[in-house]
């Protein structure tokens, strides 16, 4: 256990839809980051914030996705519009200590 | 270019025996970071060794370790005494910069590992 809290685990919903994802990070003021998994594939990198900043987004995040970290503390990432092309596993990770980046468990998308 | 290369889709290995899964990256920063990571069928994400570019030893965490071959550009992961629950994907990946003043986490493909008895 990373103590990296992700929620929900699993979600299925119906393309167009609106979804939400939380993530409860152990560490309120390090660096926060959020990844996307397609089957067979590597984390890519969506965006990451320092407390409450948002720092970088990767141009994988297209307009209809939007991350907040309020108060530094957890974060939410949001999917308008779902397409079945979002189908994935969100990750998100936290920084303890200098270097390790610990995941969560990840919120796995399926867009019917 | 990719900045993180892992050439073996899928590796198999007897239990007890050691395995090598080979990474190669790229970068043209003089100070960066190399990660494993273990991920099994549940799907999370498990951190398993670390090693800076400026660490000159070779980094171990009890049967993993890394073999860093900082001219060849390559940080293989080492797994001695495989088990049947080391079957999982294995993820290597890159920081470019110092810590968490660094970039986020680049990884590569993955190498699928195939423990038997």
């Amino acid at each position: 256990d990373t103590g990296v809290s992700q929620d929900p685990r699993h979600k299925i919903t119906k393309r167009g839809q609106n979804v939400t994802f939380r993530c409860d990070p152990i560490s309120e003021h390090n660096r926060l980051y959020w990844y996307r998994q397609t089957l067979g594939q590597g984390p890519e990198f969506l965006t990451y914030f320092q407390n409450e900043a948002q720092l970088e987004k990767s141009r994988l995040l297209s307009d209809r996705f939007s991350a907040e970290r309020p108060k530094g503390s957890f974060s939410t990432l949001e999917i308008q519009r779902t397409e079945q092309g979002d189908s994935a596993m969100y990750l998100c990770a936290n920084h303890q200590g200098a270097e390790e980046l610990f995941f969560g468990e990840g919120s796995r998308l399926t867009v019917l | 270019a990719q900045k993180i290369t892992q050439t073996q889709p899928g590796m198999f290995v007897q239990e007890k025996e050691a395995v090598t899964l080979d990474c190669t990256y790229d970068t043209s920063d003089q100070s960066y970071g190399l990660f494993w990571y273990k991920q099994p069928s549940s799907g999370e994400m498990i951190f398993l060794i670390y090693q800076g570019s400026y660490d000159e030893q070779n980094a171990t965490e009890g049967r993993y370790s890394l073999n860093f071959q900082k001219a060849r550009k390559s940080a293989n992961l080492v797994i001695s005494a495989s088990q049947l629950g080391d079957s999982a994907m294995y993820f290597c990946a890159m920081r470019e910069g110092a810590g968490q003043a660094g970039t986020a986490l680049i990884f590569g493909k993955g190498t699928t590992l195939s423990v038997s008895s």
